[in-house]
């Protein structure tokens, strides 16, 4: 199994540029997880999704945040326009529905907004 | 929301010690508890968890306990290893609304095992 997979690993962009990241989560897992995570807040919940359909967003910082999972082995996570604040590093993470708890973390991307 | 608060931030001993690190909840419907091992530039990785109906687990040299009562968890590592230095987090489970279950996360510890 290749584990939850993200891309880019790395990211430095300018303020007010788009950015996209993106997660393929564990074949057969059917819930995902966006979070963030930073030196003062932690690991935060930004969203999840199960069977493909968001089902709490309360995390998402502001609206410049918005994720969509088209299809069961693919998300994204774009911030337009992004700011130096969101600086962090994005998990994705994965499971399956019928085991809710346990969930499986990809490597990460490294975000840098100058 | 609930909050999961975990204790020391850091924590260095010395090889062959053993670590102790403590996490405490407030959401009495929490009912797992898993860890997580995260080493530099890499995600947390799953090490151990535990459920509510069982008081203690183990595995080799790492061990949970749970006091529901108190609602506070404990992970030990006996035996430590150089290799076993890393920024560990607890968490516990929420229930979002009808929808769902989620994890609350601990801010962590940074826990150095030095030769």
């Amino acid at each position: 199994d290749a584990g939850v997979i993200q891309s880019p690993r790395h990211e430095v962009t300018e303020m007010g540029q788009e950015v996209t990241l993106r997660c393929k989560p564990i074949s057969g897992h059917n819930s995902l997880f966006w979070y963030r995570q930073t030196m003062m807040r932690g690991l935060e919940l930004l969203i999840y999704f199960n069977n493909n359909v968001p089902i709490d967003d309360s995390g998402m910082p502001e609206d410049r945040f918005s994720a969509k999972m088209p299809n069961a082995s693919f998300s994204t996570l774009k911030i337009q326009p992004s700011e130096p604040r969101d600086s962090a590093v994005y998990f994705c993470a994965s499971r399956y529905i019928s085991i809710p708890e346990t969930q499986y973390f990809g490597p990460g991307t490294r975000l840098l907004v100058l | 929301g609930e909050n999961v608060e975990q204790h020391p931030s850091t924590l260095s001993v010395q090889e062959g010690d053993s670590a102790v690190i403590k996490c405490t909840y407030s959401d009495s419907a929490s009912n797992y508890f898993p860890w997580y091992k995260q080493e530099l530039g890499k995600g947390p990785q799953l090490i151990i968890d535990i459920r509510s109906n069982v008081g203690e687990k183990k595995d080799q040299r790492i061990a949970v306990t749970l006091n529901k009562t108190a609602k506070h968890f404990s992970l030990h590592i006996t035996e430590t290893q150089p290799e076993d230095s890393a920024v560990y987090f607890c968490a516990a489970s929420i229930v979002l609304g009808n929808s769902g279950y989620a994890l609350n996360f601990g801010k962590g510890t940074s826990l150095l095992v030095t030769p």
